[in-house]
């Protein structure tokens, strides 16, 4: 069974850090594109980051330069390091699959993880 | 970046409506157009990928159609479980970005 479950999250004051991660079963995160989304309270989803298969990195204009997606292979496991928190940075922070074929999909995601920023 | 917009933000309605959603990019994204629907507390859930495929296992009430800029989400005959809010998504390029959201209540 395909299956991400997303842990690290936690209350950060500001200007602090947090990394995030999400635990991948059932298929390798190196063959897949990974990505993340959050969504803050009483607004919609945001995408934040993708790591493609072959290693290309994005990101959400509004992380950018804080935020660093990587993943560990040998670990199965997805990262998103968060640096320089700030309070518009609180949501609930899904990881996801972006299934590649004909488009691109996300198809699984995991259940999230809670971030607030807050002193 | 591509903007992506929905309309309405919100809507009520009723079990059994026909209810119709419409996402629009600001530039050109052909076919890489996603709809999702999400409930509090659980994960998003991918209805409809390149604009007008059905997900495998999503009823079949659920339809999307479009080209380039404009699209719309139907739901044919609205039923008590879809009662959620809708996104629209473009995988035209990175950054993706999604549509700000549609809110489907109970009338």
């Amino acid at each position: 069974e395909v299956k991400l479950v997303e842990s690290g999250g936690g209350l950060v004051q500001p200007g602090g850090s947090l990394r995030l991660s999400c635990a991948a079963s059932g298929f390798t995160v190196s063959s897949k594109y990974m990505t993340w989304v959050r969504q803050a309270p009483g607004r919609g989803l945001e995408w934040v980051s993708v790591i493609y298969s072959g290693g290309a990195i994005y990101y959400a204009d509004s992380v950018k330069g804080r935020f660093t997606i990587s993943r560990d292979d040998s670990q199965n496991m997805l990262y998103l390091q968060m640096n320089n928190l700030r309070a518009e940075d609180t949501a609930l922070y899904y990881c996801a699959i972006e299934e590649v074929g004909a488009t691109f999909r996300m198809d699984v995601w995991g259940q999230g993880t809670t971030v607030i920023v807050s002193s | 970046d591509i903007q992506m917009t929905q309309s309405p933000s919100s809507l009520s309605a009723s079990v059994g409506d026909r209810v119709t959603i419409t996402c629009r990019a600001t530039q050109t994204i052909t076919y890489y157009l996603n709809w999702y629907q999400h409930k509090p507390g659980k994960a998003p859930n991918l209805l409809i990928y390149g604009a007008s495929t059905l997900q495998s296992g999503v009823p079949s009430r659920f339809s999307g159609s479009g080209y380039g800029t404009e699209f719309t989400l139907t739901i044919s005959s609205l039923q008590p479980e879809d009662f959620a809010t809708y996104y629209c998504q473009q995988t035209y390029i990175s950054p993706r970005t999604f549509g700000q959201g549609t809110t489907v209540d109970i009338k």
